[in-house]
């Protein structure tokens, strides 16, 4: 079974704060994808990596960064972490060279901002 | 601009199909449809995908219109554990994939 663990379910941060999300898969998958989901909002594409150290912005990449040093490891990055980062996010990961084929998810991290 | 057209919500009795619509008026050749659901507290999980012809697996039925402009999901049982949302997508290429709001199916006994 492919599996994509997230560092954490729950993370509670204080405004300012650097915050790392980490997401790891066990299937030697290309891609690898975060997301956010809001109430009202779906899921929205953050970045997106298609190889080691390569990264694409997604639809809302403003305040976040990405590192991709090893093709197992996806991570996150919120160098100064405001309210309205308060969500959860959602990390995936798909083999081959197209980005869109299917897609496993981890659990997700809710991530409260206070 | 939003690629499918979704139902915000739809309900079905318990046993009987459920048929989930979906719109994509303006899908290219090379563009998929692919089909996932998100039940509560989890990531979504893949359901289903087709290019021109129907599709089936151990979960769902995926029906596709001739001129592809429009498709429909059919769980063929509904339980109460296909309460979900149900995300239709239109991707291809190179295309990062973009999930709507999709459709909260709400499956009642």
């Amino acid at each position: 079974d492919v599996k994509v663990t997230q560092s954490s379910r729950y993370l509670v941060k204080r405004t300012g704060e650097k915050v790392f999300l980490e997401c790891v898969q066990d299937m030697d998958h290309e891609n690898m994808f975060w997301y956010r989901q809001d109430p009202g909002l779906g899921l929205r594409l953050i970045y997106f990596s298609y190889d080691v150290k390569m990264k694409e912005k997604g639809d809302i990449p403003e305040g976040y960064s990405v590192s991709r040093e090893k093709k197992e490891r996806f991570s996150l990055i919120l160098e100064s972490a405001s309210t309205n980062q308060t969500s959860m996010y959602l990390c995936a990961s798909s083999g081959g060279v197209a980005t869109y084929n299917e897609q496993f998810f981890g659990p997700g991290t809710r991530l409260t901002v206070l | 601009d939003a690629k499918t057209t979704q139902p915000t919500s739809m309900d079905c009795a318990e046993g009987r199909a459920a048929n989930l619509p979906c719109n994509h008026s303006t899908i290219s050749g090379n563009e998929y449809v692919y089909w996932y659901r998100q039940i509560h507290s989890q990531g979504p999980q893949y359901i289903i995908h087709g290019l021109k012809n129907n599709e089936t697996n151990e979960m769902a039925s995926l029906i596709i219109t001739e001129d592809r402009k429009s498709s429909t999901l059919i769980l063929p049982h509904a339980t109460l554990r296909d309460t979900a949302v149900y995300y239709c997508i239109v991707t291809g290429g190179y295309q990062k994939v973009t999930f709507g709001i999709g459709t909260k199916l709400q499956v009642i006994p």
